[in-house]
């Protein structure tokens, strides 16, 4: 089945510190790739994601790069900030039938100033 | 657009109770999912509708969890009895057509006592 494993956290950085977070997956077929950001109390909200090997989605200054050689898609920011602070979803959703998005179990970025 | 509607927010109820958690997708959505977050086990997919139809509830842990869509802008999710071991964030989260993003509600974070 489909799985998605990312870095243990909690990630701690001073604020314009680099970021990675990593993640690789497990899929079938071409999946599409996404991370998700979850602010405290809050929803999950889409950050960026990538829907075919070798594209890069970005947003807010985040990056990351679907590599389906390395079946990884690792977030990077070249210069966090404290609003950065949250807890960072890697996500995978399979191109053959099932909807729903499969998970990665989280990483909680804490940005110092 | 309001974005997905979840009530309620918070939910305190004792153990044997029934529990009952309401969504509201975004309008033209006609795929919503149930999610559930703890920390043990991170975000699971509960259930997945199509055009208001259950295509996949392999993840509803048992009996005592049913959902619903009776029609296009609602669907509810129903525990009963509800279990210490139910205490979690629900998240709805809706998309439309062939889209890949998903969108979250807010969540309901229910404890049960």
């Amino acid at each position: 089945g489909n799985s998605v494993t990312q870095m243990e956290g909690p990630v701690t950085l001073s604020e314009e510190a680099f970021l990675t977070i990593n993640c690789t997956y497990t899929a079938t077929g071409y999946p599409s790739l996404f991370w998700y950001v979850q602010y405290p109390g809050e929803g999950l909200q889409l950050l960026l994601k990538a829907t075919k090997a070798d594209d890069k989605g970005s947003n807010k200054g985040f990056e990351a790069t679907y590599r389906k050689e390395t079946t990884s898609f690792h977030l990077e920011k070249g210069s966090v900030q404290v609003s950065d602070s949250a807890v960072y979803f890697c996500a995978l959703r399979s191109d053959t039938g099932r909807r729903a998005l499969t998970f990665g179990s989280g990483t909680r970025l804490q940005v110092q100033p | 657009d309001a974005g997905v509607i979840q009530s309620p927010r918070h939910e305190v109820t004792e153990m044997g109770q029934e529990v009952t958690l309401r969504c509201k997708p975004i309008s033209g959505h006609n795929s919503l999912f149930w999610y559930r977050q703890t920390m043990m086990r991170g975000l699971e997919l509960l259930i997945y509708f199509n055009n208001n139809v259950p295509i996949d509830d392999s993840g509803m842990p048992e009996d005592r969890f049913s959902a619903k869509m009776p029609n296009a802008s609602f669907s509810t999710l129903k525990i009963q009895p509800s279990e210490p071991r139910d205490s979690a964030v629900y998240f709805c989260a809706s998309t439309e057509g062939g889209a890949y993003e998903q969108y979250f509600g807010p969540g309901t974070r229910l404890t049960v006592t």
